[in-house]
């Protein structure tokens, strides 16, 4: 099973929203609504931002949110603000008890 | 409050094991698997397994199946993961971690993590 495939990179100001995408198989994104997405700040564990594709935990500002279509998940951050510049990590269930996690994405704030 | 709190930072020659801990408090130890979680450095998560505290069941990553052990010890309410056969790649920290649980449902998401354990291998 291979990592699911995130762009190493993605940028935005203050105030706007950038999209970080998720791509997996039909074997794991595309077959369960087991998607999750971390944000892991330098130095720190990751920390669990949206569980089932689109929920949010509890303490989770709505600004981040999430979806998928097909094979593709996705985590869109509104508003950006200076404190969400982290590393982003989806993740899929993938059967048999196995979970894959993306290469991460490094958001950048401008 | 749940919290995972692990051993610290080890360095170890290839061909050795390591055997990181992971202790747990604020919650019933033995109702919810434990997994492990490790990240090279500047690279990705990579999930190597879980296990479950009160009936030692384990899965393994294909990755690590056969060089990697979780167990338990459920009167400290701490999980292990013992590695061998290091090797460089190896080099990495690891992280403990609990699946997130809604009304007794747990699912394959993580929250809490531990702090993480460097393991360092080199000759």
């Amino acid at each position: 099973q291979s990592a699911l495939t995130q762009p190493p990179s993605a940028s935005g100001s203050p105030g706007q929203s950038v999209t970080i995408s998720c791509t997996g198989t039909s074997s794991d994104v595309g077959g369960y609504n087991y998607v999750s997405w971390y944000q892991q700040r330098p130095g720190k564990a990751p920390k669990l931002v949206i569980y089932e594709v689109s929920k949010w935990p509890s303490g989770v500002p709505d600004r981040f949110s999430g979806s998928k279509s097909g094979n593709t998940a996705s985590l869109t951050v509104s508003g950006l603000q200076a404190e969400d510049e982290a590393d982003y990590y989806c993740s899929s269930y993938a059967g048999s008890n196995n979970v894959l996690f993306g290469g991460g994405t490094k958001l950048t704030v401008l | 409050q749940v919290l995972l709190v692990q051993s610290g930072a080890e360095v170890k020659k290839p061909g050795a094991s390591v055997k990181v801990s992971c202790k747990a408090s604020g919650y019933t130890f033995t109702s919810d698997d434990i997994n492990w979680v490790r990240q090279a450095t500047g690279q990705g998560l990579e999930w190597m397994g879980w296990m479950n505290p009160n009936s030692g069941n384990t899965g393994y990553a294909q990755k690590f199946q056969g060089r990697v052990t979780m167990t338990r010890n459920t009167s400290i309410s701490t999980a292990y993961m013992e590695l061998s056969s290091l090797r460089s790649e190896d080099t990495a920290v690891y992280y403990c971690a609990r699946p997130f649980c809604i009304n007794a449902v747990c699912y394959p998401y993580f929250d809490p993590w531990g702090q993480g354990t460097l393991v360092t291998v080199s000759s």
